[in-house]
C-alpha cells in the first residue's frame, strides 16, 4: 500500500481504559503528524515527529496523551484513562521533508474513537 | 480561540455552477494557506495552496483567492461537478520564511453538495 494507514479504523472503549492507536506512514516520509477532529470542529494538531529530532508535543491536550515513533516508521498514539471528551477521529499524516508546509501532508483514513 | 474559521457548515450548488467556499483567519502570522478535501471514511487530501505573496492561485477548475487585508480566503470551483461533493477544509501555516514544519491550523470544514 502506498498511502498512510491507521489502525484500528474504529475503537469503542469504556471511560478510564487506555487505548493505543497506530499509524503507518508512507515509506520514506520523515515527518509524521497526529491530529484529532472532534465533532463539529476542525482538525487540531497534536504532535509532530521529524526524523530523529525531539518531537513537538505542544498540541497534546493533557498528560494522558503520549506518542512514540520508532525512527521514520510506525507511530503509536496512546491515551491513558480515556474520558468521554477524548471521543474524536484521530488522524495521522506524513510528509516527505522538513519544509513540510511546502510539501503535501498525506493523511490516513483516521481512527474513530468513541469513549462510553 | 479558533484562528481559522469556516462560517458556513454547508453549501449546496447545482452541477455546472460555481461553488465558493470561504475561510477567515485571525492570526496575522499565517503566510501559507491550503485547502483540503475529505470524502467520508477517508483522510483529507491536499487540493490547492497559496502563499501570502500571491493573491490568486489557479489549478484547473479550482482557484484560491487570498485577501490579506481582510484575512480572508476563498476557494472557487468552476464548473462544479457531483464528484466535488465532499467536506472542504481550509488550513493555515506560519511558514516563517520556509522554516516551518507544517503545523497546520484547520477550519471546521464546509460540506459541499453538488446536485446533478
Amino acid at each position: 500500500g502506498a498511502g498512510v494507514s491507521q489502525s484500528p479504523s474504529n475503537k469503542v472503549t469504556e471511560k478510564g481504559k487506555d487505548v493505543e492507536l497506530r499509524c503507518d506512514p508512507i515509506s520514506g516520509h520523515t515527518a509524521l503528524y497526529w491530529y484529532r477532529q472532534r465533532l463539529g470542529q476542525g482538525l487540531e494538531f497534536l504532535i509532530y515527529f521529524q526524523g530523529n529530532s525531539a518531537p513537538d508535543k505542544s498540541g497534546l491536550p493533557s498528560d494522558r496523551f503520549s506518542a512514540e515513533r520508532t525512527g521514520e516508521s510506525v507511530s503509536t498514539l496512546t491515551i491513558q484513562r480515556t474520558q468521554q471528551e477524548d471521543s474524536a477521529v484521530y488522524l495521522c499524516a506524513s510528509s516527505s521533508g522538513p519544509l513540510a508546509a511546502q510539501e503535501t501532508q498525506y493523511f490516513g483514513p483516521g481512527t474513530r474513537l468513541l469513549v462510553l | 480561540d479558533q484562528q481559522v474559521k469556516q462560517n458556513s457548515p454547508s453549501l449546496s450548488v447545482q452541477e455546472g455552477r460555481i461553488s465558493i467556499l470561504n475561510c477567515d483567519y485571525t492570526n496575522s502570522m499565517f503566510d501559507y494557506f491550503l485547502w483540503y478535501k475529505k470524502y467520508p471514511a477517508e483522510g483529507p487530501t491536499f487540493l490547492i495552496s497559496i502563499s501570502s505573496i500571491k493573491d490568486k492561485n489557479e489549478d484547473g477548475r479550482f482557484t484560491v483567492f487570498l485577501n490579506k487585508s481582510a484575512k480572508h480566503l476563498s476557494l472557487h470551483i468552476v464548473p462544479s461537478q457531483p464528484g466535488d461533493s465532499a467536506v472542504y477544509f481550509c488550513a493555515a501555516d506560519d511558514n516563517a520564511g520556509g522554516t516551518s514544519y507544517g503545523k497546520l491550523t484547520f477550519g471546521q470544514g464546509t460540506i459541499l453538495t453538488v446536485h446533478p
